[in-house]
């Protein structure tokens, strides 16, 4: 079965600065990544996704998110945040049908 | 249409009530999901119907019953339930292997 760990739980930072999520996986097939946001009080929605082909993946808003096979990473960037940015980041993988989440991030990005 | 739309948003029930949560989406997916997210906890599987037929259970209480009418339908009904089975209720639809598309939940409270 699959998992995913992310290892920060909180994150603050000030607008402008550059963020810089974790995000590692197991599995043992083939499997799609994914950041998913949760603004408050929203509903899930994708950032990005890599299924296969070029490991480094724009998304929506700026993000990005570089896929490192041999280190079962798949961690989130963006260069400058926004105060519109503070919101829980989900990573997840999916494999045959089950699509597991990620503990969640908690960015806080003061103005 | 790109939405998956979950009704009630809110609901509360008693221990012994029979209550029940609709999704719908008209998406043509073939692929729709139940998941349950406690607050500051990333949402957590509980089934998958693919095809109209139930394919992943993990583990759920039998009080918990899902049902797929058709390609666009999924419900969960509720009965006897306990207060710690308050939270999120999520659901989702995907094409196969591709990314899910999330409801905005319905926020369950058991009294």
């Amino acid at each position: 079965a699959q998992s995913v760990s992310q290892h920060n739980h909180h994150v603050i930072l000030s607008e402008a600065a550059s963020l810089e999520l974790g995000c590692n996986y197991s599995y043992g097939g083939t499997v799609n990544l994914f950041w998913y946001v949760q603004y408050p009080g929203q509903h899930l929605q994708l950032l990005l996704k890599y299924f296969s082909g070029d490991p480094l993946v724009k998304g929506i808003k700026g993000f990005e998110a570089e896929f490192i096979k041999s280190k079962f990473s798949f961690n989130l960037r963006k260069p400058s945040v926004q105060w519109s940015d503070t919101a829980e980041y989900f990573c997840a993988v999916k494999g045959f049908q089950k699509l597991v989440f990620g503990t969640g991030t908690r960015l806080l990005v003061s103005p | 249409d790109t939405e998956v739309t979950q009704t009630p948003k809110h609901l509360v029930m008693g221990m012994t009530n029979k209550k029940s949560l609709k999704c719908e989406q008209h998406m043509g997916h073939r692929a729709m999901y139940w998941y349950k997210q406690k607050a500051k906890k990333p949402p957590e599987l509980m089934f998958v119907y693919s095809y109209e037929k139930l394919s992943i259970n993990e583990s759920v209480p039998s009080r918990f019953s899902p049902e797929c009418p058709n390609s666009s339908l999924l419900n969960l009904h509720l009965h006897a339930l306990q207060p710690e089975d308050s939270a999120l209720y999520l659901c989702a639809s995907s094409r196969g292997d591709e990314k899910l598309f999330f409801g905005s939940g319905t926020q369950l409270s058991v009294l």
